[in-house]
């Protein structure tokens, strides 16, 4: 069974530029979630999909973080316009359902911004 | 509001010598605990749940976890640690029915050969 896959693996760019990043989550997986890790902390739960829909997005900057999930499979994450601090480790995980609690995280997405 | 801590930033332990990682966490209700494993580059892999009954887990990697209410804890051993153990380990509990994971900030371990 193939994992969970992200792309790109890592990403430098100046403030204020916008970057994407994409997430194809496990075959049949329904939940997708994308974390922001900051270096020396815990992920930080950006936003939740269940199917195509938002479950929660309560600590996504939504003046400048933006993700959808169209079709209910894979999705994507963007940054307009970026800051220092969004340098982080951004992970996408999936679950096969609600009430699971079994996330298989992806590799993530490192960003550096100059 | 709900968080985990996990005290040490850092441990190094020689290979072959037991473990303990320790964690701490506030929530109102029944906790649902997790400890995940983060490899230098890789993402997080679950080792170890605890949603009721036993209080002590069993996961992956011969690691286990003991679930203690009066203390809030939910600390991670494994009694003889291997070299590839080296690697960043969260705590974690979930809050709602969701799904939703708070993560504690890492304990990051070395093994010395």
């Amino acid at each position: 069974e193939a994992g969970v896959a992200q792309s790109p693996r890592y990403k430098i760019i100046e403030k204020r530029q916008s970057v994407a990043f994409w997430c194809n989550p496990i075959s049949g997986h329904a939940t997708l979630y994308w974390y922001q890790q900051i270096l020396g902390q815990g992920p930080k739960l950006l936003i939740q999909f269940q199917n195509n829909g938002v479950v929660d997005d309560s600590q996504l900057p939504k003046d400048r973080f933006s993700a959808e999930r169209l079709k209910g499979v894979d999705s994507t994450l963007k940054i307009q316009p970026a800051k220092l601090e969004d340098s982080a480790v951004y992970l996408c995980a999936s679950s096969l359902d609600l009430g699971t609690y079994e996330q298989y995280f992806g590799p993530g997405t490192r960003l550096t911004v100059t | 509001a709900q968080s985990v801590t996990q005290p040490d930033i850092h441990i190094t332990v020689s290979e072959g010598a037991s473990l303990e990682l320790r964690c701490n966490y506030s929530y109102g209700a029944t906790p649902y605990l997790f400890w995940y494993v983060q490899s230098p580059g890789q993402g997080l892999q679950l080792l170890l749940k605890y949603f009721s009954g036993d209080t002590l887990v069993q996961g992956i990697k011969g690691f286990e976890a003991e679930f203690k209410r009066s203390q809030s804890s939910f600390n991670l051993r494994k009694p003889s640690v291997h070299w590839s153990d080296a690697a960043e380990y969260f705590c974690a509990v979930g809050v709602d029915s969701y799904d939703k994971v708070i993560f504690g900030p890492g304990t990051s371990l070395s093994v010395i050969p």
